[in-house]
């Protein structure tokens, strides 16, 4: 089926240093890509979003970046902080009312802060 | 903001019989419910898509028979697993959409999860 990322890995970061999580996604027909987060034996929490007529959307602390043409997508954490810590997750969909409109879920990374 | 409420969260089953999930949108209109799959480590696994009203679009590889959804109303979703195996042991997330196109993060509420193990 369709797949979005292609590793699980882990990535570890001094507390106050930037973080950045990286995605590849396969759909060309994806229009919509979400962050997500997720921590341990909870459901997914929304982070930020981006159209695919953007290319970099900032939020607070967090910044999305997309290169459609390589389909990639990642996420920028400012001063991460010890609660940032948990698995992350790049998620795509399609266009509403077709066959792709569902949100599909990479592999996530685990980003591990040290105090 | 959208909350969708998951119930419950935990639940412990024997083999060969059947358990079922309740996915509640509290403060909007669910006209889609999504119903996910995540074993430990992995991401979540599209299952299937239930429309209210509607009978539910399984993605490939999910048994329809095995994984019953029911979307009879805008606010619940149930999904029952059914002659449950330890195989089936796994974290089961709903995420609802309410009208209008779902975009924008507020289009997609997920729930809490459900842990369901299979002895």
């Amino acid at each position: 089926g369709e797949s979005v990322g292609l590793h699980l890995p882990t990535l570890s970061v001094q507390e106050g240093d930037n973080s950045i999580i990286n995605c590849a996604y396969s759909n060309s027909a994806s229009d919509y890509f979400i962050w997500y987060k997720q921590e341990s034996g909870k459901g997914p929490q929304f982070i930020i979003d981006i159209r695919s007529n953007m290319d970099k959307r900032q939020g607070q602390r967090v910044t999305v970046l997309l290169n459609k043409t390589v389909k990639h997508l990642s996420l920028q954490i400012a001063a991460t902080q010890p609660g940032d810590s948990a698995v992350y997750f790049c998620a795509e969909k399609g266009e509403w009312k077709t066959s792709y409109d569902k949100v599909i879920f990479g592999p996530g990374t685990s980003l591990s802060v040290i105090p | 903001g959208a909350v969708v409420s998951q119930h419950p969260s935990r639940v412990i089953c024997k083999s060969g019989t059947s358990v079922k999930i309740e996915c509640r949108s509290l403060d909007f209109q669910a006209t889609t419910m999504f119903w996910y799959r995540q074993f430990p480590k992995q991401s979540l696994m599209l299952m299937a898509t239930s429309n209210e009203g509607s009978k539910a679009t399984y993605e490939q590889g999910v048994e329809k028979d095995k994984f019953l959804i029911n979307h009879a109303s805008l606010t619940l979703s149930t999904l029952t697993v059914t002659s449950a195996h330890p195989e089936d042991s796994s974290f089961y997330i709903c995420s609802a959409r309410g009208p209008g196109g779902g975009l924008g993060h507020r289009g997609y509420t997920f729930g809490s999860g459900t842990r369901l193990t299979v002895v």
